[in-house]
């Protein structure tokens, strides 16, 4: 069964400091891996997805790169902003077409 | 990108009462549709997949008289929860694939999630 972690559970950072989240999946027969970010009572909105041939998949401030064979992946997040506070959440896409999620990274940017 | 549509962004209700959470596709047709449970500070479980004209899939432990299904159209899904008692007050959110059955290669679309509290 596939499980997913996201450590650290919450981080909070000044404003300007970059941002290191990390993903790790105990599985690594994935089709691909995906970021999403969800603002508090909110849906999730996708940030990037990740194929399993690929190493990285960056957008605007955001890159996010995927060591299949050790089962992990790493978001980061340069010169973070106080709108940057929200949980990220990474998921894998495997054999039975689910999504597993991670339990999701709470990230406060202090201004 | 693709737009879902989730309504009641939030209900309360009475104890034993019924209560429909909608799930629209507006500008993608969506065979598949996912249904999602998540209660406070973690992650999304997820509770079935709703395919275009049959039967949901539920996930073991989520109990299918309960939790009804409906995706009656390509756009278009329902989740009731029927008889809702308050251990069933949770945040549900609603997922739909613009390329099909499969998500290898698709991401997905989320709802704006339906905050539930029974009383």
């Amino acid at each position: 069964k596939q499980e997913v972690t996201q450590i650290p559970a919450a981080l909070s950072v000044p404003e300007g400091e970059n941002l290191v989240l990390n993903c790790s999946f105990t599985d690594s027969a994935i089709y691909n891996l995906q970021w999403f970010r969800q603002d508090p009572g909110k849906g999730l909105t996708s940030l990037l997805l990740i194929q399993s041939s690929q190493r990285e998949q960056t957008s605007g401030r955001l890159n996010a790169s995927l060591d299949k064979s050790s089962g992990r992946s790493t978001l980061y997040i340069a010169a973070s902003q106080p709108g940057d506070s929200a949980t990220y959440l990474c998921a894998v896409v495997a054999a039975g077409n689910k999504l597993t999620f991670g339990g999701g990274t709470r990230v406060l940017v202090k201004p | 990108g693709a737009v879902v549509s989730q309504h009641p962004s939030w209900v309360i209700c009475k104890s034993g009462t019924s209560v429909k959470i909608e799930c629209r596709s507006l500008d993608f047709q969506a065979t598949t549709m996912f249904w999602y449970r998540q209660f406070p500070k973690q992650s999304l479980m997820l509770m079935a997949t709703s395919n275009e004209g049959s039967k949901a899939t539920y996930e073991q432990g989520v109990e299918k008289d309960k939790f009804l299904i409906n995706h009656a159209s390509l756009t278009l899904s329902t989740l009731t929860v029927t008889s809702a008692h308050p251990e069933d007050s949770s945040f549900y959110i609603c997922s739909a694939s613009a390329g099909g059955l499969s998500l290898a290669n698709e991401k997905l679309f989320f709802g704006s999630g339906t905050q539930l509290s029974v009383l």
